[in-house]
């Protein structure tokens, strides 16, 4: 299976920071990259799927970029309802794997 | 709009058996592949199971082969997730999803708020 390492863990920010996130793979994934927001008790929402394309509804603060195997979720102005956890997919292959996420805190 | 809604969870002891239900709703169910994905306490993602639009192709991850089957009823809008042979492991909140249309994709646009399975003695 491909491994996906997401870091960091967990951050501090506050509103109106820049936040970025990154996800390496333990192989190349040809872009095949999603990233889903998830709040405490809630089901995740897919951000952006194709490594950089911004799903439907999702506001243009948040941006995805990268290629082979290292990936970066960027959200450039941090708003009070962007506080929760961040997840990485690969769908390269069937087996889709998931990073292990990365908690956004208030600091 | 597009509803999954799982359920059938509860506790049961080490060993024993669950079925896991997620109805769906808002779109045709039968044109999609679905997925069930599951989450530790405190912990990441991680997928389980995936089936084809008619249930003729399925996958499992390595740790649940052999134990979980995933099926569907397409006349009923309803994939379940038969769990068998559970440990304290398998302790989750388990979600299906809908797989998106593109093809050669295999993430996932759309999820139920996920039903909680919780195996202890």
């Amino acid at each position: 299976d491909i491994q996906m390492t997401q870091s960091p863990s967990s951050l501090s920010a506050s509103v109106g920071d820049r936040v970025t996130i990154t996800c390496r793979a333990s192989q190349g994934i040809s872009n095949s990259l999603a990233w889903y927001q998830q709040k405490p008790g809630k089901a995740p929402k897919l951000l952006l799927y194709g490594a950089s394309r911004l799903e439907s509804g999702v506001p243009s603060r948040f941006s995805g970029s990268g290629s082979g195997t290292d990936y970066t979720l960027t959200i450039s102005s941090l708003q009070p309802e962007d506080f929760a956890t961040y997840h990485c997919q690969q769908y390269y292959s069937t087996t889709v794997t998931f990073g292990g996420g990365t908690k956004v805190e208030i600091k | 709009e597009v509803q999954l809604v799982e359920s059938g969870g509860g506790l049961v002891q080490p060993g024993g058996s669950l079925r896991l239900s997620c109805a769906a709703s808002g779109f045709t169910f039968s044109r999609y592949w679905m997925h069930w994905v599951r989450q530790a306490p405190g912990k990441g993602l991680v997928w389980v199971s995936r089936i084809k639009t008619d249930g003729t192709d399925t996958i499992y991850a390595d740790s649940v082969k052999g134990r979980f089957t995933i099926s569907r009823d397409n006349a009923k809008n309803a994939l379940y997730l038969q769990l068998n042979s559970l440990r304290a492991e398998d302790t989750a909140v388990y979600y299906c999803s809908r797989e998106t249309s593109y093809s050669g994709s295999y993430f996932s646009d759309s999820w139920g708020q996920g039903t909680l399975v919780t195996v202890s003695s």
